[in-house]
């Protein structure tokens, strides 16, 4: 299995709502990322989780939660988010060492009403 | 710190034209470098990649050689084909970064 699994594929929510991003893979990668990605831009690192433990924090706003489970899973929580929150949430994993490169997700396409 | 610079877009090009995408970097140390795709709706795919200098990435017919001398990595491919079009996004991971730095991507229209 070398995919990156992102549910859901699309979602639209409410400015008061609470939902969740899901994002799993078995490659036995043990760093997953959350990156944000606005239309024509790059994407930008929000979160990096190393052997399950948050590394790096872009200075996310904290209407954004992440969370992993295990080694497997990487969750974003959503909550509050504004207008301008809407993107493509992509997800990614790599191995810490060795030969670097990401292997990605197809994204959530958030759209906040 | 860390920056990527890529050519400007859009680019446009008639079916078996040549590509050349270039991309130059800043870096400390000895980084590694990417490039990577993303067709329309779809997430970023890693396209090839290089570990240190002169090594070449390859696939799909794309290349791109490390070149420490110029600090670049520029993509190239002899013949392109309709469904190469998409972005194309160069990247660097440092030595002892937890992150890598990507470029502001080029998107490539090819017409047939």
């Amino acid at each position: 299995d070398t995919e990156v699994t992102q549910t859901p594929k699309h979602l639209v929510m409410g400015m008061t709502n609470k939902k969740s991003l899901k994002c799993e893979q078995h490659m036995g990668h043990r760093a997953m990322y959350w990156y944000k990605q606005k239309a024509k831009k790059p994407p930008e690192l929000m979160f990096v989780y190393s052997y399950e433990k948050l590394s790096i924090n872009e200075s996310v706003p904290s209407r954004f939660s992440p969370e992993c489970p295990n080694s497997s899973l990487l969750n974003l929580h959503l909550h509050a988010l504004q207008p301008e929150d809407s993107a493509l949430y992509l997800c990614a994993s790599s191995r810490p060492t060795g030969l670097p490169g990401y292997t990605f997700g197809s994204g959530t396409r958030l759209t906040v009403v | 710190g860390d920056s990527v610079t890529q050519m400007e877009g859009p680019v446009t090009l008639s079916e078996e034209a040549f590509l050349t995408i270039n991309c130059t970097y800043t870096a400390t140390g000895y980084p590694s470098l990417f490039w990577y795709v993303q067709y329309p709706g779809e997430g970023l795919q890693l396209l090839l990649k290089a570990t240190k200098a002169d090594d070449k990435g390859s696939n799909k017919g794309f290349e791109a050689t490390y070149r420490k001398e110029t600090t670049s990595f520029h993509l190239e491919k002899g013949s392109v084909q309709v469904s190469d079009s998409a972005v194309y996004f160069c990247a660097l991971k440092g030595t002892n970064a937890g992150k890598s730095t990507f470029g502001d991507g080029t998107t490539l229209t090819v017409k047939p």
